[in-house]
């Protein structure tokens, strides 16, 4: 299995929902990454997690809030977003980013209404 | 501080020419990536270069790096309409990316 795999693909919520983003991997890969995409710019980091520990986080709101439960899951919990962080969220995994490089999922399209 | 910046932001050529594209970054780095994007989907992995190779080739891509100069050029040769994308490169000191270069080759 050489693959990220990101559920839902496409996920509408209100903005007094709770929703999850979940991530899988099942490469080994020690490090998994959560970035945010909006249209027509570069993916923006937003948490790094390096053998299940959260080592970057990049003063992203607290609406948004990561989770490592094992070394093959990463989610992201959603709670109380606003219409601007309507995005594509991508997550990504690496064996060691010294020496290999990331793979990523092809996403999730996240719609805030 | 970002890493990656990639230019030109917009490239645009016929189909069989060459497109080269080039990227800065700022500090010291193990290895320098370069990815692939297709509109609204995740990010495909094209190559890596280490710190010590200068230059490396797979396929249609060539990468190079100076790291005297911090900076790094992506060339695909014999394009094709299918290589119309956003390109990033990346690098290990901190993943993230720049504006990136976004690519159309017309058929």
């Amino acid at each position: 299995d050489t693959e990220v795999t990101q559920t839902p693909k496409h996920l509408v919520m209100g903005m007094t929902n709770k929703k999850s983003l979940k991530c899988e991997q099942h490469m080994g890969h020690r490090a998994m990454y959560w970035y945010k995409q909006k249209a027509k710019k570069p993916p923006e980091l937003m948490f790094v997690y390096s053998y299940e520990k959260l080592s970057i986080n990049e003063s992203v709101p607290s609406r948004f809030s990561p989770e490592c439960p094992n070394s093959s899951l990463l989610n992201l919990h959603l709670h109380a977003l606003q219409p601007e962080d309507s995005a594509l969220y991508l997550c990504a995994s690496s064996q060691d980013p010294k020496y290999y490089g990331y793979t990523f999922g092809s996403g999730t399209r996240l719609t805030v209404v | 501080s970002q890493q990656g910046e990639e230019d030109p932001q917009a490239l645009s050529i016929q189909e069989g020419e060459n497109a080269t594209m080039n990227c800065s970054y700022k500090t010291s780095i193990n290895n320098l990536q370069w990815y692939r994007q297709n509109s609204g989907r995740g990010l495909v992995h094209l190559i890596l270069i280490r710190s010590n190779e200068r230059e490396k080739h797979s396929g249609r891509l060539r990468v190079t790096l100076d790291t005297s100069k911090k900076s790094s050029s992506l060339l695909i040769t014999a394009s094709r309409a299918a290589d119309t994308a956003s390109y990033f490169c990346a690098t290990d000191a901190d993943m993230r990316f720049g504006a990136g270069t976004r690519l159309t080759v017309k058929p």
